[in-house]
């Protein structure tokens, strides 16, 4: 049962346009979201993080929104560079007692020249 | 400061023989974590450490035993590898009182099992 599911394994966005990555949850009880970023051969890095009392929260190019109502959310990536080229995975946590965290499949983001 | 460090890189095993991968860090986190990543499958966790001493199992534990004799290491052993456990390893780290856990990774052991 997959509680975190980002069902675009890929998606290829020229230089300079918007990137959008989706992702979806099933347990309300998340109290927190974060997108991590992954290049070959390295550890995942943290990029941004949403509380889910909130609908949106952005950092340079990187902006995240939240939509409860349908357990969705997005990372938004404006404008794209190449250097944006990595897997990019969701995650989300609940507290209980301990941070849980439950992470997607991973979309894997060309941007191309 | 080196965050997370892992032992070894690579390593290649064959049905049956053990191994142990070694997670170091410098960050003075309580929490730490081993997780594996598969194709289409994302980061699972297999168990995870809340301070020295203590351990506790994740969502994919069976076939890994953990040890956390000191805080700023974390032993994953596999007595008697599969090849069901080919794999890419990740060990990370969290600080205690972190508002959304963010975890810090280390750059991963990728491990065979023929």
């Amino acid at each position: 049962d997959q509680q975190v599911k980002q069902n675009s394994p890929s998606l290829s966005v020229q230089e300079g346009r918007i990137s959008i990555l989706n992702c979806d949850y099933t347990n309300s009880m998340f109290d927190y979201f974060l997108w991590y970023k992954k290049y070959p051969a390295e550890g995942p890095t943290f990029l941004i993080s949403i509380s889910s009392i909130k609908d949106k929260n952005e950092d340079g190019r990187f902006t995240v929104f939240l939509n409860k109502s349908a357990k969705h959310l997005s990372l938004h990536i404006v404008p794209s560079q190449p250097g944006d080229s990595a897997v990019y995975f969701c995650a989300a946590s609940v507290w209980t007692g301990g941070f849980k965290t439950i992470f997607g499949a991973g979309t894997r983001l060309f941007v191309k020249a | 400061n080196a965050g997370v460090t892992q032992t070894p890189k690579f390593r290649v095993l064959k049905t049956g023989q053990s191994m142990t991968l070694l997670c170091a860090q410098d960050m003075n986190h309580e929490y730490m974590y081993w997780y594996r990543q598969d194709p289409g499958m994302g980061l699972r966790l297999i168990h995870y450490s809340v301070g020295e001493g203590t351990t506790a199992k994740g969502e994919v534990p069976d076939g890994y035993n953990v040890s956390r004799l000191k805080k700023q290491n974390f032993l994953l052993g596999l007595e008697s590898a599969a090849p069901s456990q080919t794999s890419v390893y990740f060990c990370a780290s969290s600080r205690l009182g972190g508002s959304y856990n963010e975890q810090f990774f280390g750059p991963g052991t990728r491990l065979t099992v023929l």
